[in-house]
């Protein structure tokens, strides 16, 4: 069964912590993303990373730190420099092989602050 | 930075009506796509067109691109309460790696 996972649905963070938001795939795509989406808005690009070992930042990238150490993982964490990360996170994946192929996205993590 | 605007923000119709959003974009693309977000959830893709293509049907989804206006439409006919969602169009250009640059989407209601 192929797709992409994140974990969990719902994160509560505390001021001044950090929180780490997991992303998962199995469908051997090469390129992965993480996009925010606040209330009524299109997605905007935090992170991106082509291939294993290697990511670039998007338009959003203050506040967050990725890493990409296995293919198949690309976790979010946002640290306490982000002051506003209450939002709704989803993570994609995609085929590399040519511009524009569809992105595959995960069911997305709820960020709330307590 | 967000390259694609939908027209409307918010569309409310009658199942069994057709529901037409429009998508303008500012850059020349590659291809634009067309996803569908239910509440909650992540995006599904529908539909893609190359720049190359004017039209295009997926099912009861027409997709439409003009580029010299920097415009797509997308056209669900007949349409269910099940469609009720957030369509965003979403582009690629020549600079952009394959990464995609969405708009701000168009809500559908369709009322039973």
């Amino acid at each position: 069964d192929g797709g992409i996972t994140q974990s969990p649905k719902y994160l509560f963070r505390k001021e001044g912590q950090n929180v780490t938001l997991s992303c998962e795939q199995n469908l051997n795509h090469d390129a992965m993303y993480w996009y925010r989406q606040d209330p009524g808005q299109g997605l905007r690009l935090i992170y991106y990373s082509q291939i294993v070992n290697d990511f670039q930042k998007g338009d959003i990238a203050e506040g967050y730190s990725v890493s990409r150490e296995k293919k198949e993982s690309f976790p979010l964490t946002v640290t306490s420099a982000q002051k506003n990360p209450t939002a709704f996170y989803l993570c994609a994946s995609r085929k590399r092989g040519g511009p524009g192929e569809t992105q595959y996205f995960g069911p997305g993590t709820r960020l709330l602050v307590l | 930075s967000q390259q694609g605007e939908e027209d409307p923000q918010a569309l409310s119709i009658q199942e069994g009506e057709n529901a037409t959003m429009n998508c303008s974009y500012k850059t020349s693309i590659n291809n634009l796509q067309w996803y569908r977000q239910n509440s909650g959830r992540g995006l599904v893709h529908l539909i893609l067109i190359r720049s190359n293509e004017r039209e295009k049907h997926s099912g009861r989804l027409r997709v439409t691109l003009d580029t010299s206006k920097k415009s797509s439409s997308l056209l669900i006919t007949a349409s269910r309460a099940a469609d009720t969602a957030s369509y965003f169009c979403a582009t690629t250009y020549g600079g952009s790696q394959g990464n995609l640059i969405f708009g701000k989407g168009t809500k559908l209601s369709v009322k039973p």
